[in-house]
């Protein structure tokens, strides 16, 4: 099946810590997007990318960073510098070669501080 | 950044009832909106794209309608069903930027 693969579900920080998101996609989708949502907001843009070996900043990037070394692969590591990093995260994909595409989702990594 | 807004915030209904809820965007320099369907305990889905003025969609009992010169879009649900419990975001993109701005969403509960 294809679809987008987000682990793990859960996921604990402590404090000073790094921890990654993992986001796999076989959709062969060229943009791949982090989102973020927190009780009673809309989804935020982290950061995209729209091709391998390029990615942008989003609404939300500080304290996040990102990598896309492989058209497949879109890890969100979440840093120390983000002081409030308990919510969501959804990841998503999107084919930018049509006109106007929607977007294929995840199923989210719920990451909460120890 | 750009508003975009979704009413009520929650909703509940009783099977069998129809019911519609509003997504609100800036009215300049549309470029689409999309709408998706989020159930519990699963991923997004999408709904409808919707990129004309005056675009009209249906998929099943849900509908939707777009006025991009007054910068809204409704969504109708005809004969709610407890399978149609979710929350139904909206995704706004102007001809300016390069990603769409979400709506904080509409919670719908069909009450058997």
């Amino acid at each position: 099946d294809g679809g987008i693969t987000q682990s793990p579900k859960y996921l604990f920080r402590k404090e000073g810590q790094n921890v990654t998101l993992s986001c796999e996609q076989n959709l062969n989708h060229d943009a791949m997007y982090w989102y973020r949502q927190d009780p009673g907001q809309g989804l935020r843009l982290i950061y995209y990318s729209q091709i391998v070996n390029d990615f942008q900043k989003g609404d939300i990037a500080e304290g996040y960073s990102v990598s896309r070394e492989k058209k497949e692969s879109f890890p969100l590591t979440v840093t120390s510098a983000q002081k409030n990093p308990t919510a969501f995260y959804l990841c998503a994909s999107s084919d930018i070669q049509g006109l106007n595409q929607p977007q294929h989702f995840g199923d989210g990594t719920r990451l909460s501080i120890l | 950044i750009l508003n975009v807004e979704q009413s009520p915030q929650s909703l509940h209904v009783q099977e069998g009832d129809s019911t519609n809820f509003t997504c609100s965007f800036p009215s300049s320099n549309f470029y689409a909106l999309h709408w998706y369907r989020w159930e519990t305990a699963k991923s997004p889905e999408a709904l409808f794209v919707m990129t004309l003025n005056g675009d009209e969609k249906k998929k099943g009992r849900i509908s939707a309608t777009l006025n991009t010169k007054e910068g809204y879009s409704y969504l109708y649900i005809k004969g709610s069903q407890p399978e149609d419990s979710a929350t139904y975001l909206c995704a706004f993109r102007d001809n300016y930027g390069q990603n769409f701005v979400f709506g904080p969403g509409t919670r719908l509960s069909v009450l058997p």
